[in-house]
């Protein structure tokens, strides 16, 4: 079965608004990475996060390996943030590999 | 620093044909990945390379698919032969052993 869930599928918000998104796992993370995706294009890593909150700009990510969960908040949406984050987890006793969520796709409109 | 590159960034190929994808990590990271990433799927690990040591060969993925680093700068995939359900975008990610990992731009792939 699926290791890594994300909540929702999609969202749709209008610029300005605050987004919420989850990831669920199934196994013991030693890590949570988020990444963003344009159409098209490649990953790029937003943050890295083993446990607690971590900010970088608008971003907030909190994971909590206990619970088996994280979430990337994302403030003051903008036109730009538009595209697919994808939720990865590095699960215990593998190294570096990681196992993706099917992504949420982010909608932000004028 | 230069990135992860990747070449080709499209290939086409006819059912039964030999691809070879190529990959050059991020100068000094000694962890490459290969994934391929479908609309229904996503993204699945096709290989796992430490210090150039094949750690994990994807799997499924063994029978058509492998990938090779014969130094510490470049790697192949090689699909032979291919499928049509083979077409996808294949990428190739590095990093340091537990950092976070940087991607390529990927190679889409179209096998006809």
């Amino acid at each position: 079965g699926q290791q890594v869930q994300q909540s929702p599928a999609s969202l749709v918000l209008q610029e300005g608004e605050n987004a919420e998104l989850q990831c669920n796992f199934s196994s013991t993370a030693t890590r949570l990475q988020w990444f963003y995706q344009r159409p098209g294009g490649s990953l790029v890593s937003l943050l890295s996060n083993p446990s607690g909150t971590k900010h970088t700009g608008r971003l907030t990510s909190t994971t909590v390996t206990k619970e088996r969960r994280g979430s990337l908040h994302i403030s003051s949406s903008q036109i730009t943030d538009s595209g697919t984050y994808l939720c990865a987890m590095e699960r215990q006793g593998t190294g570096s590999k990681l196992s993706f969520g099917k992504g949420a796709k982010l909608t932000v409109s004028p | 620093d230069a990135g992860v590159t990747q070449t080709p960034r499209h290939e086409v190929a006819e059912k039964g044909q030999t691809i070879i994808l190529k990959c050059e990590p991020v100068s000094g990271h000694n962890d490459l990945f290969w994934y391929r990433q479908t609309k229904i799927q996503g993204l699945e690990l096709l290989s796992y390379f430490r210090s150039k040591s094949l750690m994990e060969d994807g799997g499924a993925f063994k029978d058509r698919f492998k990938a090779e680093m014969l130094n510490s700068s470049f790697s192949t995939l090689k699909i032979q032969p291919t499928e049509p359900k083979d077409s996808a975008v294949y990428l190739c990610a590095s990093s340091w052993t537990g950092g976070a990992q940087y991607f390529g731009p990927g190679t889409r792939l179209t096998v006809l």
